[in-house]
């Protein structure tokens, strides 16, 4: 159990466009998605949690009005990269659990996105 | 904030070899996960483990809470284990991790 979809796996789109990411839970409801980047040989970042039904919380540095989240239902929580550009190429990877779990959250598979 | 350090930062192994990847944290923590990322970036959750020790196949994971460190260990190893081993804290029991650098392993035929 505790599958995590992740779609697309990799994008590639041009500078000043933007880029949906969508990130299901499969067989349970996710109370709580978050999500990392990851740059080349570096580790994750957490970018933003997003909780069904309110605004996502931003970590310090990651702008709200370029990385657009909503997790508007207890299985799908999306991420939109707004007029992206070169530096925006990276690993995006979203989790999601829910509250109490014990078992840890469970990631998904990742999105590669490329800006040209 | 919370700092994870991981060691050693590359590891070069002859299949069959044992290793231990250490993950040092700088404060209390809630959870603690070690995850395998594979070449194509996808993360398996390997172990859950807040404190204690779990084993799975040839891996085990030892936390010990009170000193703030956790060990992975991989024993007889072999080439598919190769990739970027992560631990990740959890300090405020939200599922909010922080992610140490991680240990590359490559394991050699």
């Amino acid at each position: 159990g505790a599958v995590v979809s992740q779609h697309p796996s990799r994008v590639i789109c041009k500078s000043g466009t933007s880029v949906k990411i969508e990130c299901r839970s499969l067989d349970f409801q996710a109370t709580t998605m978050f999500w990392y980047r990851q740059f080349p040989k570096q580790s994750l970042m957490l970018m933003a949690t997003s909780n069904e039904g309110s605004k996502a919380t931003y970590e310090q540095g990651v702008e709200k009005d370029k990385f657009l989240i909503n997790h508007a239902s207890l299985t799908l929580s999306t991420l939109t990269v707004t007029s992206a550009h070169p530096e925006d190429s990276s690993f995006y990877i979203c989790s999601a659990g829910r509250t109490g779990w014990h078992y840890g959250y469970t990631f998904g598979s990742g999105t590669r996105l490329t800006v040209v | 904030g919370i700092q994870v350090e991981q060691s050693p930062p590359d590891l070069i192994l002859q299949e069959g070899a044992n290793s231990t990847l250490r993950c040092n944290f700088s404060d209390s923590v809630n959870n603690l996960q070690w995850f395998h990322q594979n070449p194509w970036g996808q993360l398996i959750n390997l172990f859950y483990i807040p404190s204690g020790t779990k084993q799975n196949g040839r891996l085990s994971a030892t936390t010990v809470a009170t000193e703030r460190y956790s060990l992975l260990y991989i024993s007889s190893s072999q080439t598919t284990d190769s990739g970027v081993y992560f631990c990740a804290v959890d300090v405020s029991n939200t599922g909010k991790l922080i992610f140490g650098q991680g240990t590359t392993l490559q394991v050699k035929p």
